[in-house]
């Protein structure tokens, strides 16, 4: 299994500005992902992140708004830029292990 | 694009009793993964169980299996002996050759003491 850590735990941000949030896992891995779960919802994909590569953005997510950096085998960052109430959610990361996803503890953002 | 539909958005057990939860599915794919994720009010999603379409056996982790059913893309969780620390929402999760995992809208169960 994995261990994955996720920086910050929470934050409440002002409309307009922009959070970056951190995923870093303790091995090496090639597939990462990031999960929106809006409140109350269930979790929706928001892009795949394999090192090495760009992103690949899922339908109604763009990288415009949702930049995502993966410079190495167990880090990567996913930007909400621009943000608006709407973007208050959990941002979960993943990675792909033997057959089974392994997720961080979330992010939880909320906007005003 | 595949679909995952959980009915139940609520259920509740007893403590010590059993239920079970229901998931379907839709694909086109014929080698897939399916998932029980637990997600705790701590927000951490837990995996419960895994089941390979290719496998006929249905999969089990000591009080949790699952009734498999893939002509009728059917995919439940029983979960024996319920205890307070069950208490939680339950995502099924399909996984197909591009390794993404498509949710369902999850059930929400609670464990009377």
């Amino acid at each position: 299994s994995a261990v994955i850590s996720q920086k910050p735990s929470r934050d409440i941000c002002q409309r307009g500005t922009s959070l970056t949030i951190q995923c870093q896992v303790d091995s090496q891995v090639t597939m990462m992902f990031w999960y929106r779960q809006q409140p109350g919802q269930s979790l929706t994909l928001i892009a795949t992140a394999n090192q090495g590569s760009e992103a690949t953005y899922e339908s109604g997510f763009v990288i415009d708004k949702f930049p995502i950096s993966r410079p190495n085998l167990t880090f990567s960052t996913l930007t909400v830029s621009n943000m608006s109430p709407e973007d208050s959610s959990i941002y979960l990361c993943s990675v792909e292990g033997s057959y089974e996803q392994y997720f961080g503890p979330g992010t939880r953002l909320t906007v005003t | 694009a595949q679909t995952v539909t959980q009915s139940q958005p609520e259920m509740s057990v007893q403590e010590a009793e059993t239920v079970t939860l229901s998931c379907t599915y839709d694909t086109s794919e014929n080698n897939y993964y399916l998932f029980w994720y637990k997600q705790p009010p701590s927000r951490q999603m837990i995996l419960v169980i895994r089941q390979e379409a290719y496998k006929q056996q249905n999969a089990t982790e000591n009080r949790f299996s699952v009734n498999f059913q893939k002509a009728a893309k059917s995919f439940s969780l029983k979960i024996s002996d319920s205890q307070l620390g069950d208490t939680a929402m339950y995502f099924c999760a399909f996984r197909g050759s591009n390794y993404k995992l498509t949710f369902g809208k999850g059930t929400l169960l609670t464990v009377n003491p």
